[in-house]
């Protein structure tokens, strides 16, 4: 099975940098992912980690460590449309690679 | 353009009825996705499909029935609908390989009154 964890709300300020952390265990692992979702609507796919280290695409970095099941999305020059739910979500692997367990998501608050 | 579309986007409708969500997408994935998000926004995978094979069957209702007439398209029937089925449902697709990268339908918001 699969558990994650991740905080459950969070609050940064506009410019500023947040890190949003995930640990995870599970009984197979296959790489893990990072979602945003805003308000009704549907999650949007912002990273894939599956080895270790950091992965950076603009804004957005992403860490990995798979010998401690940590993971960490770091969003840096915070703007207010960065608001939403991001979440964590890790892919099983042999017969259930298809499957992605999601966090509960984590509710990013961006404030002027 | 769309990539996964899903109708419709709202559905209200009485407990007891049975009601349909369809899907397609025009990525070319060969896998499908339904996936219930609940009012405390926990997104939880209820079934998938591979080349119209279902490959993955969560504890779910034997009241939701997926079906998938071919690669494109994942639609999901729910009989005899409880109050408890209220929830934004999600389709989703990847392709085999790769990261397995799932790409979201836009939601279909269900209300059972």
């Amino acid at each position: 099975g699969q558990n994650i964890d991740q905080p459950t709300e969070m609050t940064a300020t506009e410019g500023a940098i947040v890190q949003i952390n995930c640990t995870y265990q599970t009984s197979g692992f296959n790489g893990l992912f990072w979602y945003q979702q805003h308000a009704g609507e549907a999650p949007t796919f912002l990273s894939y980690n599956v080895l270790d280290g950091l992965e950076e695409k603009g804004r957005f970095s992403s860490f990995l460590s798979r010998s401690k099941g940590y993971s960490y999305l770091l969003l840096k020059e915070l703007q207010m449309k960065d608001s939403a739910s991001y979440l964590c979500a890790v892919r099983d692997s042999g017969a259930g690679s298809y499957q992605l367990t999601f966090g509960k998501g984590t509710k990013l608050s961006v404030i002027p | 353009d769309t990539a996964v579309s899903q109708t419709p986007k709202y559905l209200v409708t009485q407990m007891g009825n049975d009601k349909s969500i369809k899907c397609e997408q025009n990525l070319g994935h060969d896998t499908m996705y339904w996936y219930k998000q609940d009012s405390k926004k926990f997104l939880k995978i209820m079934f998938s499909y591979n080349n119209k094979e279902l490959i993955i069957n969560e504890t779910v209702p034997n009241r939701f029935s997926p079906k998938s007439p071919d690669k494109a398209h994942l639609n999901l029937h729910i009989n005899s609908l409880e109050l408890g089925d209220s929830a934004v449902y999600f389709c989703a697709s990847s392709k085999t390989g790769g990261s397995y990268e799932q790409y979201f339908g836009p939601g279909t918001r269900l209300t059972v009154t």
